[in-house]
């Protein structure tokens, strides 16, 4: 069965410090997907990014980078030098090629971030 | 382009009244998948439409149902509230089959039973 962990529930950090947000899944799929979403007080899971079982290379977009590890089945991701915008629930989730359970995205529980001045 | 919109954003229920929760998809998009939020339960899969058909759904009651539209919007449907059906709902959308392509979340419509 598919599952993802975030064993962070809460990090809390200062302004424009660099921040890694961890995230652990289960599949026996050779082939799935993983995401990151963010889930600001109004409430939208906005994509932030996808990827692909066969594609290993990190990944950088501005502050936020990627780090996928198949040998340790970890995704995690860093927000560099964070702001007071990047406060919000982050959800990492994994979808598999499997066409009975292809259809859902098995979520992580979250981990908040609060960033302060 | 607009993104996923739900409608209400807001919904106030008694217990044991019907809910109806309208999503329309991403232009292009034809698959549309539901969401619960529940407070504590975390994100859990309801239901997954595509071409007007019911393709998956979650471990949910049968009250719990919902149809597509020939113009792939949806409606998702809960009978007989219980207090615990108090939640955010949020609708998605993607491309066609879901293997692969980036799920699009809406602002999502935040049911209250009481």
């Amino acid at each position: 069965a598919q599952k993802v962990t975030q064993a962070q529930t809460e990090i809390s950090v200062v302004e424009k410090e660099d921040v890694t947000l961890d995230c652990v899944y289960e599949t026996r799929d050779t082939t799935y997907y993983l995401f990151w979403y963010k889930q600001p007080p109004s409430g939208e899971l906005v994509f932030l990014i996808r990827r692909n079982s066969f594609d290993e290379q990190n990944e950088i977009s501005g502050r936020y980078s990627w780090n996928f590890q198949k040998s340790t089945s970890s995704f995690n991701f860093t927000i560099t030098a964070s702001q007071v915008v990047d406060s919000a629930v982050y959800f990492c989730a994994l979808s598999e090629q499997n066409t009975g359970t292809a259809s859902k995205l098995t979520f992580g529980t979250g981990t908040r971030l609060q960033v302060t001045l | 382009e607009a993104g996923v919109t739900q409608s209400p954003t807001h919904l106030i229920k008694t217990r044991g009244q019907q809910a109806t929760l309208r999503c329309s998809p991403i232009s292009g998009h034809t698959s549309v998948y539901w969401y619960q939020q529940a407070l504590g339960l975390g994100l859990q899969f309801l239901l997954w439409y595509d071409e007007g058909e019911e393709r998956n759904r979650g471990n949910f009651p049968p009250r719990f149902s919902g149809r597509q539209f020939p113009n792939y919007s949806s409606e998702l449907n809960v009978n007989a509230l219980e207090l615990e059906d108090s939640a955010l709902y949020l609708c998605a959308s993607s491309l066609a089959g879901p293997s692969g392509n980036t799920i699009y979340f809406g602002e999502g419509s935040w049911l209250t039973v009481v």
